[in-house]
């Protein structure tokens, strides 16, 4: 079946501080993987997308890397930035069209 | 700006009581789904559909329905709720046979006291 395993939070760095959040999968098929975030008090948004193995998805300096090989997607920012402060999670999408399953999300706090 | 609205953004409701949460979308597209967001467990797919009154069973479906009499609002109900199911709960929509782009609202909160 279909699954996605992220790094357990919470995560706390300092402003600009190099970031890496994990995340691997299991699908059957050709998944395309996501990258969604979460600010406080807000619904998930699309931080970035990849669709096939070796994509690079990338976004506010956010970069992950489809990685078939190790079933992998982490997430990596060279510089975090207080408004980085949220939740972050890890998705998959499979073969059910439109349907998405989630890691539990990683909190991320940076601190000034 | 793309928009999905969900009604209450804060409910409060005793156990047994039937609880609707509205959701609706100006985009429109024909996916809409259900998650509830629980600390430590993520976002689980509580019901989704595809179309005007179809409707499929996610993860967790049990003590929920669903409704979607028009492509726009897609209705979330608890039949007798209970304190277990005090969660976030957020409603989210995608375009067709997209490649997963779910446009989120902000969330209910639902407390069953």
């Amino acid at each position: 079946g279909n699954s996605v395993t992220q790094m357990e939070g919470p995560v706390t760095l300092s402003e600009e501080a190099f970031l890496t959040i994990n995340c691997t999968y299991t699908a059957t098929g050709y998944p395309s993987l996501f990258w969604y975030v979460q600010y406080p008090g807000e619904g998930l948004q699309l931080l970035l997308k990849a669709t096939k193995a070796d994509d690079k998805g990338s976004n506010k300096g956010f970069e992950a890397t489809y990685r078939k090989e190790t079933t992998s997607f982490h997430l990596e920012k060279g510089s975090v930035q207080v408004s980085d402060s949220a939740v972050y999670f890890c998705a998959l999408r499979g073969s059910t069209l439109g349907r998405l399953y989630f890691g539990r999300g990683t909190q991320l706090t940076v601190w000034p | 700006d793309v928009k999905v609205t969900q009604s209450s953004r804060y409910l409060v409701k005793r156990t047994g009581e039937k609880v609707f949460l509205e959701c609706v979308q100006d985009m429109d597209h024909e996916n809409m789904f259900w998650y509830r967001q629980d600390p430590g467990l993520g976002l689980r797919l509580i019901y989704f559909s595809y179309d005007v009154k179809m409707k499929e069973k996610g993860d967790i479906p049990e003590g929920y329905s669903v409704s979607r009499e028009k492509k726009e609002r897609f209705s979330l109900i608890l039949e007798s709720a209970s304190t277990n199911q005090t969660s976030m709960y957020l409603c989210a929509s995608s375009q067709g046979q997209g490649w997963g782009k779910l446009f989120f609202g902000s969330g209910t909160q639902l407390s069953v006291l």
